[in-house]
């Protein structure tokens, strides 16, 4: 069956460190990933996607890139900042396009 | 001009009260649904329409009862409310190739 695991957090870094937040997957034939965050109070926001092997999705400094060989997703951002302060979640979607499969949700606390 | 928006976003009430949330769409999606976002953020599916035929009910119970008068509105109703529903409950729809699009969410407080 399909199924996301992505890193348990909560994870908390100083401005400007380097984020990585580990997303692998199990699916059957060709799914699409995504990464969505969740600020404070708010609803889930699509931050990135890709749709096949070796595409690389990115927004707002955040970037991710599709590794079949691993499955998997990773999220990095170089430099982060106070503002993207969020849980981070990890999903995957099947060929219909029907259902999604949500990660667990990384927790992630920037500080000044 | 929100894509997708759910009424109300706050939600108290007592214990054993009927109560009902509602989702709307304005991005021609084919399919809704309803998800259940616990305290610890985990997000549990619940229910899936693709134009107003269930096709995903997950292991949910029969006092939540979604409603689809068309394939833009899929309503969350919630019958003999208990202190367990307490949760945050996300609207969402998609199309095939474009991901979710999430509403803000519905905070229920069971008192």
């Amino acid at each position: 069956g399909n199924s996301v695991t992505q890193m348990e957090g909560p994870v908390t870094l100083s401005e400007e460190a380097f984020l990585t937040i580990n997303c692998t997957y199990t699916a059957t034939g060709y799914p699409s990933l995504f990464w969505y965050v969740q600020y404070p109070g708010e609803g889930l926001q699509l931050l990135l996607k890709a749709t096949k092997a070796d595409d690389k999705g990115s927004n707002k400094g955040f970037e991710a890139t599709y590794r079949k060989e691993t499955t998997s997703f990773h999220l990095e951002k170089g430099s982060v900042q106070v503002s993207d302060s969020a849980v981070y979640f990890c999903a995957l979607s099947d060929q219909t396009g029907n259902q999604f499969y949500f990660g667990t949700g990384t927790s992630l606390t920037v500080i000044p | 001009d929100t894509a997708v928006s759910q009424t109300p976003k706050y939600l108290v009430t007592q214990m054993g009260n009927d109560k009902s949330i509602k989702c709307e769409q304005n991005l021609g999606h084919d399919t809704m649904y309803w998800y259940k976002q616990d305290s610890k953020k985990f997000l549990k599916i619940m229910f899936s329409y693709n134009n107003k035929e269930l096709i995903i009910n997950e292991t949910v119970p029969n006092r939540f009862s979604p409603k689809s008068p068309d394939k833009a509105h899929l309503n969350l109703h919630i019958n003999s409310l208990e202190l367990g529903d307490s949760a945050v409950y996300f609207c969402a729809s998609s199309q095939p190739t474009g991901g979710y699009t999430f509403g803000s969410g519905t905070r229920l407080t069971v008192v």
